[in-house]
């Protein structure tokens, strides 16, 4: 079982605000990085899956940065919205092995 | 609707029941996972499925028992359940192993 580590494990900000939060993962045997949004009684729903080192997604208000080599990643939200208000869910892959996930970060944006 | 369909959403079992969860993807995806979660824990992996084939069993007790019978569905059954397995149970499908899941909404079970 590989560790991957998120932080901070909650999180609440003024809806306007931007935020960003931490995933870190292990730095050897990388092939991709996942990041999903989760919101309650919900499934989780794809957001990015990043591969290459200093890989940049953006997906509306939503953007990550990725550095294989030092195992992390980044997810940002700009102007966060009340509907930001999920669980940010990262996964790490090595190759032949499966995804193993985070605990996530939980954000809640208070309108 | 992601395409993954699972049933039922909660499910209430007392320890002697025999219940089967049920997974179901029409996205022509070749692999299927069950994953759990329990509370403040790392989804974890339960089992992969790719072309039919149980691919990887991650340490499940035997009291937990897959079965996909072609590549549309997927069957948790389950069998003499403890407490400590009430939990969220997640299934998953992608076009390939390892790449681009899409989930299921779970089923949330708990053992009575």
């Amino acid at each position: 079982i590989l560790n991957v580590e998120q932080s901070p494990q909650s999180l609440h900000v003024q809806e306007g605000d931007s935020t960003n939060f931490t995933c870190s993962f292990p730095s050897s045997n990388f092939y991709a990085l996942h990041w999903y949004r989760w919101e309650t009684a919900k499934s989780p729903e794809a957001l990015f899956v990043m591969t290459l080192n200093g890989d940049e997604k953006k997906k509306g208000r939503i953007s990550a940065t990725l550095n294989t080599k030092e195992g992390y990643s980044y997810l940002y939200i700009k102007g966060s919205q009340p509907e930001d208000s999920a669980t940010y869910l990262c996964a790490f892959n090595s190759g032949a092995n499966n995804l193993f996930f985070g605990t996530g970060t939980r954000l809640t944006v208070i309108p | 609707e992601t395409g993954v369909t699972q049933t039922p959403r909660h499910l209430v079992m007392g320890m002697t029941n025999k219940k089967s969860l049920k997974c179901e993807q029409h996205l022509g995806h070749n692999a299927m996972y069950w994953y759990k979660q329990s509370a403040k824990k790392p989804l974890e992996l339960m089992f992969v499925y790719s072309l039919e084939e149980r691919v990887e069993n991650n340490s499940v007790p035997s009291r937990f028992s897959p079965e996909c019978p072609n590549s549309s569905h997927l069957f948790l059954h389950l069998h003499t359940l403890q407490p400590e397995d009430s939990a969220l149970y997640l299934c998953a499908s992608s076009p390939q192993k390892n790449y681009g899941y899409t989930f299921g909404s779970g089923t949330r079970l708990t053992v009575v």
